[in-house]
């Protein structure tokens, strides 16, 4: 089945950066798209950004346009989403979430990752 | 301020059918994009519920159903249970972004 696995909780300080992974399994790596989308304490999902599994094509959002990079290894199934400049209000949960169309960044978004923690604190 | 509107809360007793409503606009819903519904269970990742204005995913319950006309899309639950009790959020792409659009998330309470 598919299955998305993000890495653990973390905790930085304000100026930092915080790198998340989520490794994919269960489907060809290669054909899906994968997004990440954030939650703040207690707020509503916030969409980041997608990414094409090669690493070749991505799309950000406007707010976060100049501090996040989305890479993608294909060796490894592994996607890393890269957000710099933290500050307070970046703590949240971030998801990976994959796009359910192949070779697309449209459709819905069919499977999640579990969530990683990123908190930003002095 | 997201840019699809919904309402924060909607209650209903056990067995009651309650709507929620998704409220977008001519760059988004009016635009024709598919619309898609997400439930999210406290501390945990959101689960596709609807897809594409109207379509269930396998084994998603036959009381969820979606709909869509003109700039807004609803999300409504016949027999409502204890366990629907969530949040809900209805999902679009948005041309003026260029992006994909959340929106404000709706808490099902069950009475």
């Amino acid at each position: 089945q598919v299955q998305l696995v993000q890495s653990g909780a973390e905790v930085k300080k304000p100026g930092a950066s915080a790198k998340v992974s989520c490794k994919a399994s269960g489907y060809t790596f290669s054909n899906f798209y994968i997004h990440w989308v954030r939650q703040a304490p207690g707020q509503g999902l916030e969409w980041i950004g997608i990414v094409d599994p090669t690493g070749n094509n991505r799309r950000y959002a406007q707010k976060f346009q100049g501090r996040v990079t989305m890479t993608s290894d294909t060796s490894t199934s592994i996607v890393y989403m890269e957000l710099s400049s933290l500050n307070f209000d970046d703590t949240a949960v971030y998801f990976c979430a994959r796009a359910s169309v192949p070779g697309s960044l449209l459709g819905p978004f069919d499977s999640w990752g579990q969530g990683t923690l990123v908190t930003v604190s002095s | 301020q997201s840019v699809l509107t919904q309402p924060p809360s909607v209650s209903g007793a056990p067995g009651q059918r309650v709507t929620i409503s998704c409220t977008g606009s001519s760059s988004n819903i009016g635009a024709a994009y598919d619309v898609h519904w997400y439930q999210q269970y406290p501390g945990v990742a959101p689960k596709l519920l609807i897809y594409a204005d109207t379509n269930r995913p396998s084994g998603v319950p036959d009381r969820f159903s979606g709909s869509k006309s003109g700039t807004s899309a609803s999300l409504a639950i016949t027999g409502l249970q204890a366990d629907d009790e969530a949040d809900y959020y209805c999902q679009t792409y948005d041309s003026s972004l260029s992006g994909y659009v959340f929106g404000s998330g709706t808490t099902v309470i069950v009475l």
